[in-house]
């Protein structure tokens, strides 16, 4: 199993650009989750999916930020536009029905010039 | 509500001491409460879980404890080792693969040779 994959691994951009970051789950997990981790703020949760539907959004932190998951294989956390305090790792993690643990990737880390 | 507070942030050990790490939530629906371990550049991973309907579970030098009545669980490491040396985090939910997954903040735990 080839676990979560999310890319880029590695992301520096300039404020005002876009910056999209791309998650697969592990196959057959039917829940997915966005992380940002930063020193500050530690581990927030942005947004989670069940079915390729979101369920709660509460923890994206503004309009800027957006996340879709058009299918059950493939997400993505898109921010346009980029400013310089959205610098971090952002996590993308996976579970499947009825599991508590989460399958993290190794995460995108993010740094807006 | 949601949060959950985690003691202490850092934590220095000598090698072959124990380690306890302490986490206080406030959700009585909580039931689920698992323990994350995150080493340099990688995302976090599972090391131990407990359900609300045990008090304790261990697997080989790790343990965790449950006191639902006071709302607090902790993290237990004997006979630390420097691959120990990490970041630990606590988190809880519902259970359930859709519900939110919240983490404390984390400690970081160095092991002194």
């Amino acid at each position: 199993d080839a676990g979560v994959i999310q890319s880029p691994r590695h992301e520096v951009t300039e404020m005002g650009q876009e910056v999209t970051l791309r998650c697969k789950p592990i196959s057959g997990h039917n829940s997915l989750f966005w992380y940002r981790q930063t020193m500050m703020r530690g581990l927030e949760l942005l947004i989670y999916f069940n079915n390729n539907v979101p369920i709660d959004d509460s923890g994206m932190p503004e309009d800027r930020f957006s996340a879709k998951m058009p299918n059950a294989s493939f997400s993505t956390l898109k921010i346009q536009p980029s400013e310089p305090r959205d610098s971090a790792v952002y996590f993308c993690a996976s579970n499947g029905q009825g599991a508590g643990e989460l399958f993290f990737g190794e995460g995108s880390r993010l740094t807006v010039l | 509500g949601e949060n959950v507070e985690q003691h202490p942030s850092t934590l220095s050990v000598q090698e072959g001491d124990s380690a306890v790490i302490k986490c206080t939530y406030s959700d009585s629906a909580s039931n689920y409460f698992p323990w994350y371990k995150q080493e340099l550049g990688k995302g976090p991973q599972l090391i131990i879980d407990i359900r609300s309907n045990v008090g304790e579970k261990k697997d080989q030098r790790i343990a965790v404890t449950l006191n639902k009545t006071a709302k607090h669980f902790s993290l237990h490491i004997t006979e630390t080792q420097p691959e120990d040396s990490a970041v630990y985090f606590c988190a809880h939910s519902g259970y359930s693969s859709a519900s939110k997954i919240i983490f404390g903040s984390g400690t970081r735990l160095s092991i002194r040779p």
